[in-house]
C-alpha cells in the first residue's frame, strides 16, 4: 500500500528566503506525481505535475523534483512570498493494471508560514 | 485552464436534513468525478468515484446510503447527504477529470456544519 510522507508538518521562514519542500512516498511504481497548494477553507490548486519519466518541473518560482528511485520529491520555492503562506500537498498517481482505476494517495501536508 | 465549481462553499443546517453539494466542470466534459473527504488538519481521504452515467464506486468504509451521488451528465456530479448528524461536519471536496490520461482539477470545497 502505498503511503506518502510529508515533513516537517510545519514550516515557518522569512520573507525572501528559499525554502524546500519534501515529499516521500514508499512504492516507486508511479504514474505522475503532483504538487498542490491549499489555502484555509478552499480547495487544492495544482502547482505542478511531473510525470515518471520526468526528473522536474518548473513554473516561475517554483521547481519540483522527483527520484522515483529513492521515493522522494522536493518543492523548491525561490524568493518566498507571505502570500506563498498556504498548505502544500503532494500527491502520487500510482500505475494500476487497470489504467484509469487508480486512486491518488495524498500527504499530509506541510503548512508554510512566510514571516514578512 | 480546467475549471471545477462546487457549490454551496458553505452549509449550516440541522441535525436530519439532507444536503446536496454540487460539482460542475465549467469548460470540460468530465468523464470521472470524485469526492473526498477532509478532517481538520489532515489529508483528503476519498470517498467515492463516479463515471458519468453509471453508478459510484464507494471507498471501503463510506456508507453509500449515507453519502448519495449522481453523475447523470459529462459535467456535473452531486453529492447528498442524506439525514446528516453532527459526525458528518467536515469539509467535501470534488475533482473532475477529462479522461484517463489527464489529471484531476479541483473544486474549492464546501464546508458542512450540522447542529
Amino acid at each position: 500500500k502505498q503511503e506518502v510522507t510529508q515533513i516537517p508538518a510545519a514550516l515557518s521562514v522569512p520573507e525572501g528566503e528559499n525554502l524546500v519542500l519534501n515529499c516521500s512516498f514508499t512504492d516507486s511504481a508511479i504514474y505522475n506525481l503532483q504538487w498542490f497548494r491549499q489555502d484555509p477553507g478552499k480547495g487544492l490548486t495544482s502547482l505542478l505535475l511531473i510525470q515518471s519519466s520526468q526528473r522536474e518541473q518548473t513554473s516561475g518560482r517554483l521547481n519540483a523534483s522527483l527520484d522515483k528511485s529513492s521515493g522522494r520529491s522536493t518543492l523548491y520555492i525561490a524568493a518566498s512570498q507571505p502570500g506563498d503562506s498556504a498548505t502544500y500537498l503532494c500527491a502520487v498517481r500510482p500505475f494500476h493494471p487497470n489504467f484509469g482505476n487508480e486512486k491518488l494517495t495524498f500527504g499530509t501536508g506541510t503548512r508554510l508560514t512566510i514571516i514578512p | 485552464g480546467a475549471v471545477v465549481s462546487q457549490h454551496p462553499s458553505r452549509v449550516i443546517c440541522k441535525s436530519g436534513t439532507s444536503v446536496k453539494i454540487e460539482c460542475r466542470s465549467l469548460d470540460f466534459q468530465a468523464t470521472t468525478m470524485f469526492w473526498y473527504r477532509q478532517f481538520p488538519k489532515k489529508s483528503l481521504m476519498l470517498m467515492a468515484t463516479s463515471n458519468e452515467g453509471s453508478k459510484a464506486t464507494y471507498e471501503q468504509g463510506v456508507e453509500k446510503d449515507k453519502f448519495l451521488i449522481n453523475h447523470a451528465s459529462l459535467t456535473l456530479s452531486t453529492l447528498t447527504v442524506t439525514s446528516a448528524h453532527p459526525e458528518d461536519s467536515s469539509f467535501y471536496i470534488c475533482s473532475a477529470r477529462r479522461d484517463r490520461y489527464q489529471p484531476q482539477h479541483f473544486g474549492d470545497g464546501t464546508r458542512l456544519s450540522i447542529l
